[in-house]
């Protein structure tokens, strides 16, 4: 059974801090992404990564870094983490080539105060 | 601007009742997919539907895919309460890397 897990399902931090979400697919999946869900916005996606120490920004990258060390790990960063920043977050993984369809962890809602 | 928006936003109907929500694009693409997201989930993909199909079918689901209109339509047929949840459609774009998603509707199904 394919699984994608997030480290953690609610994350509270303080406005500053850096932040750090993981997510670790057993698959062996090439790509990995990152999304945050706003309500009316629908997914945006922050990162992707088509390989290891590869990384592609997505359409929202901005205060936002990424870290793939291992295939099977894809880490999200806030550096300085800010209250805009309060977000439902979620990671998912595919193949590469021509098979599209995403694997998703179950997410963390993560709200920045 | 989103590349998949779908329609109507919200939707409420009872058990039994068929459901049907679209979604339009704006680009040429590889393919349309839907996903499912249960209340606070994470989405989890239903059906895939190419570019050179028009119609596919999943148990309950029938997906349409009309490229000249640049649109598609999601079908659950004698729909349950479990199958109250959001639901996304999501474009691969021809020649680009990443699936966009739309803002997504959210079904609701009385018992």
């Amino acid at each position: 059974d394919v699984k994608v897990t997030q480290s953690s399902r609610y994350l509270v931090k303080r406005t500053g801090e850096k932040v750090f979400l993981e997510c670790v697919q057993d698959m062996d999946h090439e790509n990995m992404f990152w999304y945050r869900q706003d309500p009316g916005l629908g997914l945006r996606l922050i990162y992707f990564s088509y390989d290891v120490k590869m990384k592609e920004k997505g359409d929202i990258p901005e205060g936002y870094s990424v870290s793939r060390e291992k295939k099977e790990r894809f880490s999200l960063i806030l550096e300085s983490a800010s209250t805009n920043q309060t977000s439902m977050y979620l990671c998912a993984s595919n193949v590469g080539g021509s098979n599209y369809e995403q694997y998703f962890g179950p997410g963390t809602r993560l709200t920045v105060t | 601007s989103q590349q998949g928006e779908e329609d109507p936003q919200a939707l409420s109907i009872q058990e039994g009742e068929n459901a049907t929500m679209n979604c339009s694009y704006k680009t040429s693409i590889n393919n349309l997919q839907w996903y499912r997201q249960n209340s606070g989930r994470g989405l989890v993909h239903l059906i895939l539907i190419r570019s050179n199909e028009r119609e596919k079918h999943s148990g309950r689901l029938r997906v349409t895919l009309d490229t000249s209109k640049k649109s598609s339509s999601l079908l659950i047929t004698a729909s349950r309460a479990a199958d109250t949840a959001s639901y996304f459609c999501a474009t691969d774009e021809t020649g680009g890397f990443k699936t966009i998603f739309g803002a997504g509707t959210r079904l609701f199904v009385k018992a």
